[in-house]
C-alpha cells in the first residue's frame, strides 16, 4: 500500500539533545513538506522540499534542520536550539502535478523532559 | 489579522443535525481551498477540495466558496457521533509562494 511512514510515533528526549524524526513515502511523490502542530492550534510549516537536494524554510524554521537526499525520504532534525519542541510532529507530501492536495503521515509526538 | 481564521468552538450539534463550518482568508489572490478532518491525537485526512465558487457536494458534506467575500463553509448533513473531530481550513496562498495555509482547527461535537 502507498503512503507515508513516520517513525518514532512517540519519542522522549532530554534537553540539550538533537533528535531525528524519519519520514519515508512511497508515493513517488515530488514535494515533501514537515508541520508542527500544538495544542488548540492549527499547523504550522517547518521545511519542505519541492525536489531532491533542495529544500526551503517554512515559517518556523529555527531550530530545526532537514536533508533531501532521496526522493523517498525527508527527514527532521530538532536541534538543542528549539526552545520549546514539545509537539506533533507532521511529514506530508504532495504530487508535482494536479490538485494541490497534501497526504499526511501518522505524525510524531515528541516530548521534552 | 491571521492569514486563515476559523472558530475554535467546541461546536456542538446533536445527531442528525446540519454542522457549519466556517473559515475565512485574507489572501485575495487565493485559488484553492481544503477542509481536513483531525480525529484527537491523528492526522488529518483530506475530506474535500473547493476552487470555483459555488458549492460542491460529497455525500453528507458540502464546500461553499464565496471568493468576494472571502469565505468558505463546510456543511455536514445528517451530523453523526463519528463526524465528531477538529476541521481544518486550508488555503493554498499565492502571496506565499503557493504555500498551504491553515486555520486553527474547529472541534466539532455531535452529541448521540
Amino acid at each position: 500500500d502507498g503512503g507515508i511512514t513516520q517513525s518514532p510515533k512517540y519519542l522522549f528526549r532530554k534537553e540539550g539533545q538533537n533528535v531525528t524524526l524519519s519520514c519515508e513515502q512511497n508515493l513517488n511523490h515530488d514535494a515533501m513538506y514537515w508541520y508542527r502542530q500544538d495544542p488548540g492550534q492549527g499547523l504550522r510549516l517547518i521545511y519542505y522540499s519541492q525536489i531532491v537536494n533542495d529544500f526551503q524554510k517554512g515559517d518556523i524554521a529555527e531550530g530545526y534542520s532537514v536533508s533531501r537526499e532521496k526522493k523517498e525520504s525527508f527527514p527532521l532534525t530538532v536541534t538543542s536550539a528549539q526552545k520549546n519542541p514539545t509537539a506533533f510532529y507532521l511529514c506530508a507530501s504532495r504530487t508535482g502535478t494536479g490538485a494541490n492536495v497534501l497526504t499526511f503521515g501518522a505524525g510524531s509526538r515528541l516530548t521534552v523532559l | 489579522q491571521k492569514e486563515v481564521e476559523q472558530n475554535s468552538g467546541p461546536l456542538s450539534v446533536p445527531e442528525g443535525a446540519i454542522a457549519s463550518l466556517n473559515c475565512t482568508y485574507s489572501d485575495r489572490g487565493s485559488q484553492s481551498f481544503f477542509w481536513y478532518r483531525q480525529y484527537s491525537g491523528k492526522s488529518p485526512e483530506l475530506i474535500m477540495f473547493i476552487y470555483s465558487n459555488g458549492d460542491k457536494e460529497d455525500g453528507r458534506f458540502t464546500a461553499q466558496l464565496n471568493k468576494a467575500s472571502q469565505y468558505v463553509s463546510l456543511l455536514i448533513r445528517d451530523s453523526q457521533p463519528s463526524d465528531s473531530a477538529t476541521y481544518l481550513c486550508a488555503v493554498k496562498s499565492y502571496n506565499q509562494g503557493g504555500k498551504l495555509i491553515f486555520g486553527q482547527g474547529t472541534e466539532l461535537s455531535v452529541k448521540p
